[in-house]
């Protein structure tokens, strides 16, 4: 069981805004930052959002990251079929002294 | 930024394998460092962790006291010893670049490698 938790799934039409949430407690989301993550099985994962709500070169904006409290929030506006896969948040913990990954959100687009 | 993983391969339960981890295109002194691992089916994995001097290190329950991590910032390069290795280590092995300064591990992995295949076959 994950220190993260997010949905294990979540699902959306084309063009679509869909939220997949992380929540966590004080110890890591509370303190520290938090990256999102979309993983294609057979490649590394590829950063969305990192350092809460910081878009890397070369990610569309549609995708954006939040962070409020303990809790922190992936959105995808304008869904689209190549947005289907795995996401992931993470974050460092602060009692455990290490990073935490949540369980995963599979997101199907319709 | 770039991460190149190598060492990974095919090797027998209880036995060992050393990844390495070749850095270019920052300065990786400056950085904290993570390795991650990815088993099949499975989400993504926290292992181990470095500060920037290798005055901190950092393991998962999973590998405390089997893995090791060391650094060396003079040749750029992130290594990770992996002893006493299980079945259930059997994963792809990233290694990735955290965030800057003495602190830089409590940033989460932001730029991976293309990861090394570790296969623990019984």
């Amino acid at each position: 069981q994950s220190i993260l938790t997010q949905p294990p799934s979540a699902s959306g039409t084309p063009g679509q805004r869909v939220v997949i949430s992380c929540s966590g407690y004080m110890s890591n989301i509370g303190v520290n930052p938090v990256n999102w993550y979309q993983v294609v099985p057979g490649t590394a994962p590829k950063v969305l959002i990192s350092y809460n709500d910081k878009r890397p070169s070369g990610v569309p904006d549609r995708f954006s990251g939040s962070k409020s409290g303990t809790s922190a929030s992936l959105a995808i506006s304008g869904l689209q079929a190549e947005d289907e896969g795995n996401y992931y948040c993470a974050s460092w913990d602060d009692r455990m002294s290490g990073v935490v990954f949540g369980g995963g959100t599979n997101l199907t687009v319709l | 930024v770039e991460l190149v993983e190598s060492g990974g391969g095919l090797v027998e339960r209880g036995g060992s394998l050393r990844l390495s981890c070749a850095a270019s295109g920052f300065t990786f002194g400056d950085y904290g460092m993570h390795w991650v691992r990815l088993a099949p089916g499975k989400g993504p994995e926290w292992v181990s962790s470095i500060s920037s001097t290798s005055s901190h290190t950092y393991y998962s329950d999973a590998v405390r006291g089997r893995f090791t991590v060391s650094r060396d910032n003079a040749e750029e390069s992130l290594e990770l010893q992996m002893n006493g290795l299980r079945d259930d280590d059997t994963a792809v092995y990233y290694c990735a670049r955290g965030g800057l300064g003495a602190f830089g591990v409590v940033f989460p992995p932001e730029h991976w490698g293309q990861g090394a295949l570790v296969t623990v076959s019984s």
